[in-house]
């Protein structure tokens, strides 16, 4: 089962604080990382994406760091605004004819 | 240029009727996946479709569930005799190509009472 791992479940950062949400990945076939953005209510919304050649993505205040040897990326948010407050989801494309797998969600809540 | 649009955006079935949600893809969008959340839960692939093909459908029950995505209109996912365990918001993606990144509708919520 290809599976992408994700954590922490949920996340409680002040304003202005850089949370940190940490996926790791088995299958070294991946080869596309996106992240994905839920407020409730809503469908998930692409974020930023990443892809194994490289190292880091930046996009505004939105950082992918991946780690290929360790079959690992993350999402660093910096000076986290209440607005961002949302369940952000990992993910991972296999190669192939398979769409991509999801990780469980992070509930991030940034606090005033 | 309309995003992924999908009707009922809510949709309250009794134990044993048929649902049926529709996804109309973004304009030029080819490729289309139905995903499954259940509350606190991620998404889960269901099913994936391209026009009037099924490519994969590793992720669909076995019993009850089927989806189509015909030469013209929407990409339906039917359900047919709903239980309770069925309750949870189905969202539909579409892509323009196999590799390009899906992107979401709004999604379905279906109760089952």
């Amino acid at each position: 089962q290809q599976q992408v791992k994700q954590s922490p479940q949920s996340l409680i950062v002040q304003k202005g604080g850089i949370p940190i949400i940490n996926c790791a990945y088995e299958n070294t076939a991946f080869d596309y990382f996106p992240w994905y953005q839920q407020f409730p209510g809503k469908g998930p919304a692409l974020l930023i994406a990443i892809r194994p050649d490289v190292s880091e993505k930046k996009e505004g205040r939105f950082t992918i760091s991946f780690n290929k040897s360790a079959k690992q990326f993350s999402l660093h948010i910096m000076d986290s605004q209440p607005g961002d407050s949302a369940t952000y989801f990992c993910a991972a494309r296999p190669s192939g004819n398979t769409p991509l797998v999801f990780g469980k969600g992070t509930r991030l809540s940034v606090i005033a | 240029n309309a995003g992924v649009m999908q009707n009922p955006r809510h949709l309250v079935r009794r134990r044993g009727q048929e649902a049926r949600l529709r996804c109309s893809p973004m304009k030029g969008h080819s490729h289309v996946y139905w995903y499954r959340q259940l509350p606190e839960e991620g998404l889960k692939f269901m099913v994936y479709l391209q026009k009037e093909n099924i490519i994969d459908e590793s992720g669909m029950p076995k019993e009850r569930f089927s989806a189509e995505f015909p030469k013209e209109g929407p990409s339906i996912l039917r359900i047919q005799q709903v239980v309770r365990g069925d309750s949870a918001a189905y969202f539909c993606a579409s892509s323009p190509e196999y590799r390009g990144p899906p992107h979401f509708g709004a999604g379905t919520r279906l109760s089952v009472l």
